[in-house]
């Protein structure tokens, strides 16, 4: 099985902060990863497909990189609206999900 | 537009099974696969399995073979998954969620179903 790890757990932020957000998977995905926003009570919404693409409808202060095991999700400048947990998810072989990054306020 | 509808919340005694439905809409049902993937209170999002609607096959997790069974109503675009055994570990909201095809991410997700175990 492929396992992915995140980091960190917990992200405390401001409104404006630059954000990253890492991802690592146990063998290489190639650029098999998806990043996923959920908000408490809500379904996870997908922010970002095949390590770089950016899903329609999702602002644009979301992006991701990455390649093989290693990879992230960065927000330009946090909003309100991004308080939230954030998982990664790689569906190379099967779908496995990272534990996921909680980031809350400062 | 799509959307995925699932049932509603359940409460359920240990060793009871449940079975939660996900009704699919605004796409053509047979072209996506269909997933389930809980997540349990203060952990993260876990996938179980999925169905192929076109023929019915499907591949479940390996924690979940022998306790989970997924099925699939092509006349009513619905997708079903029963979870037997339950035990109080299984508290969690079940979530369906759909992809294009065997290596693809998820699009659109179901709001989420709450299943409850206690005794």
């Amino acid at each position: 099985d492929i396992q992915m790890t995140q980091s960190p757990s917990t992200l405390s932020a401001s409104v404006g902060d630059r954000v990253t957000i890492t991802c690592r998977a146990s063998q290489s995905i190639t650029s098999r990863l998806a990043w996923y926003q959920q908000r408490p009570g809500k379904a996870p919404n997908l922010l970002i497909y095949k390590a770089s693409g950016l899903e329609s409808g999702v602002p644009s202060r979301f992006s991701g990189s990455g390649f093989g095991t290693e990879f992230s999700l960065t927000i330009s400048s946090l909003q309100p609206d991004d308080f939230a947990t954030y998982f990664c998810q790689q569906y190379q072989t099967y779908w496995t999900f990272g534990q996921g990054t909680k980031v809350e306020m400062k | 537009q799509v959307q995925l509808v699932q049932s509603g919340a359940e409460v359920k005694k240990p060793g009871a099974s449940v079975k939660v439905s996900c009704k699919a809409s605004g796409y053509i049902f047979t072209i996506y696969n269909m997933h389930w993937v809980r997540r349990a209170p203060g952990q993260g999002l876990e996938w179980m399995g999925m169905i192929n609607p076109s023929g019915g096959s499907t591949n479940y997790a390996q924690k979940f073979q022998g306790r989970v069974t997924m099925t699939r109503d092509t006349s009513t675009t619905t997708v079903y998954m029963e979870l037997s055994s339950l035990r109080s570990d299984d508290t969690a909201v079940y979530y369906c969620a759909r992809s294009f095809g065997g290596q693809f991410h998820f699009d659109f997700w179901g709001q989420g179903t709450l299943v409850t175990v206690s005794s």
